[in-house]
């Protein structure tokens, strides 16, 4: 079974606007992490933000934000007034805290396009 | 500080050959993790090092092995390449914080070519 899913293969966005990208995890296990990745063409990962499964708030990092709804296993990336260098592959992935067995589990990514 | 590095950048193997790439952590961390991404499968974890030791293995042959020496470099290994081996393969380094909390930041990858 799947434990990552983004459900949006691509996405076209008016630069300025903001950007919602979905993404929902299944696990059983009570302690585990949740992170987002930005990867342009270039190749390389980039860490954007990270929320933890006891976290009481909903994570930020400048213009990403995290919209966590634990009960419906759900991890929203939420990008704010958008610019064209937003443009990448976007993966959400989660680590399990029984020591990470599995390392990092991605999703299948969302291409987002910004377009001026 | 400087982030984590891999070299070589980009390779260029025919079937049957033998591959070794590297990889550098970010300074103080001692957990280096390594990925397979390819078109097909997508992002797959491949093994973690930590102290020196293998901690976790992911569903791969035998012919991709690793090693982690005692300055938390890392090296990978794949034998008797095969055309499927052909993708991108990043490595990551972390704290190794307790937990799923542990934030893996990733190097640039290599490119890997099987012709």
């Amino acid at each position: 079974a799947q434990k990552i899913t983004q459900t949006q293969p691509g996405m076209f966005v008016q630069e300025k606007e903001a950007v919602t990208l979905d993404c929902t995890y299944d696990t059983s296990d009570p302690s585990y992490g949740l992170f987002w990745y930005k990867q342009p063409s270039s190749g390389e990962m980039i860490f954007l933000i990270y929320q933890g499964s006891y976290d009481q708030q909903n994570a930020t990092e400048g213009r990403y934000s995290l919209n966590f709804q634990k009960a419906r296993k759900s991890a929203n990336l939420v990008i704010s007034a958008s610019q064209l260098g937003d443009s990448a592959m976007y993966f959400c992935a989660m680590r399990e805290g029984r020591g990470g067995a599995d390392g990092l589990t991605f999703g299948k990514g969302t291409h987002l396009i910004i377009q001026p | 500080k400087a982030g984590v590095t891999q070299t070589p950048r980009y390779l260029i193997k025919t079937r049957g050959q033998q591959v070794t790439l590297s990889c550098s952590p970010i300074s103080g961390h001692r957990s280096v993790s390594w990925y397979q991404q390819t078109p097909g499968q997508g992002l797959q974890f491949l093994f973690e090092y930590f102290s020196e030791t293998q901690r976790n293995k992911g569903n791969f042959p035998g012919r991709f092995s690793g090693r982690q020496f005692s300055n938390s470099r890392s090296e990978m290994n794949v034998s008797t390449l095969e055309l499927g081996d052909s993708a991108l393969y990043l490595c990551a380094s972390s704290l190794n914080l307790l937990g799923g909390t542990d934030t893996q930041y990733f190097g640039p990858g290599t490119r890997l070519t099987v012709l």
